[in-house]
């Protein structure tokens, strides 16, 4: 079964730190990573993608990939309240059509 | 801009009904995804297909059937709803293939109430 796991939170941020979500995933032949953000009551938003080693940067946004450690990452720069919501982690494993798996998400509120 | 639009944001249905959930894509996508989302359970996989008239089981199919007879076009049917079917439905697509072509992208959403 693969997983990808993420802390349910809520995760408290003030506004304008640092936020960081954290993703690690079983299957160690996953090939591409997801970061989705879901504002209450509505449906997933893609963020960004990543799926080679290192860090990929967008506007505040920076994915981070680390295969050896089966660890994926996002942080947000000088959070805004807007940043609320839930975040998922996607990571697909090959395989098909269904050979992505979902996180169950990571609560995230930002502080005002 | 990648378009997947559900028919409906809210449905109110009698245990028992038949229900029907459409949704349709613009954007030429051969995959396409039925979930369902609750509440501390996260996305679960119901039905995808990767072609038209062509359909795989995902995690939980019971209870549910699809059609896919146009490309653009993946519908979901509830033959009898039950109660425990009460949930919010998302209908996703994918071009498929390698990498990034595998980013879902989801309609808003059908929030389905069974009474």
């Amino acid at each position: 079964q693969k997983e990808v796991e993420q802390n349910s939170g809520p995760l408290s941020v003030p506004e304008g730190a640092i936020a960081s979500l954290n993703c690690t995933y079983s299957d160690r032949g996953s090939q591409s990573f997801f970061w989705y953000r879901q504002y209450s009551g509505k449906s997933p938003e893609l963020i960004m993608f990543i799926y080679s080693n290192g860090d990929k940067e967008d506007g505040r946004f920076t994915a981070q990939l680390n295969k050896a450690s089966q660890y994926v990452s996002l942080l947000i720069r000088d959070s805004q309240p807007s940043d609320s919501a839930t975040y998922l982690c996607a990571a697909y494993s090959g395989g098909g059509a269904d050979g992505l798996t979902f996180g169950k998400g990571t609560h995230l509120i930002i502080q005002p | 801009d990648v378009k997947v639009t559900q028919s409906s944001r809210y449905l109110v249905k009698r245990t028992g009904e038949k229900v029907f959930l459409e949704c349709v894509q613009d954007m030429d996508h051969e995959n396409m995804f039925w979930y369902r989302q609750d509440p501390g359970l996260g996305l679960r996989l119901i039905y995808f297909s990767y072609d038209v008239k062509m359909k795989e089981k995902g995690d939980i199919p019971e209870g549910y059937s699809v059609s896919r007879e146009k490309k653009e076009r993946f519908s979901l049917i509830l033959e009898s709803a039950s109660t425990n079917q009460t949930s919010m439905y998302l209908c996703a697509s994918s071009p498929g293939g390698e990498l990034a072509k595998n980013i879902q992208y989801f309609g808003a959403g059908t929030r389905l109430s069974v009474l």
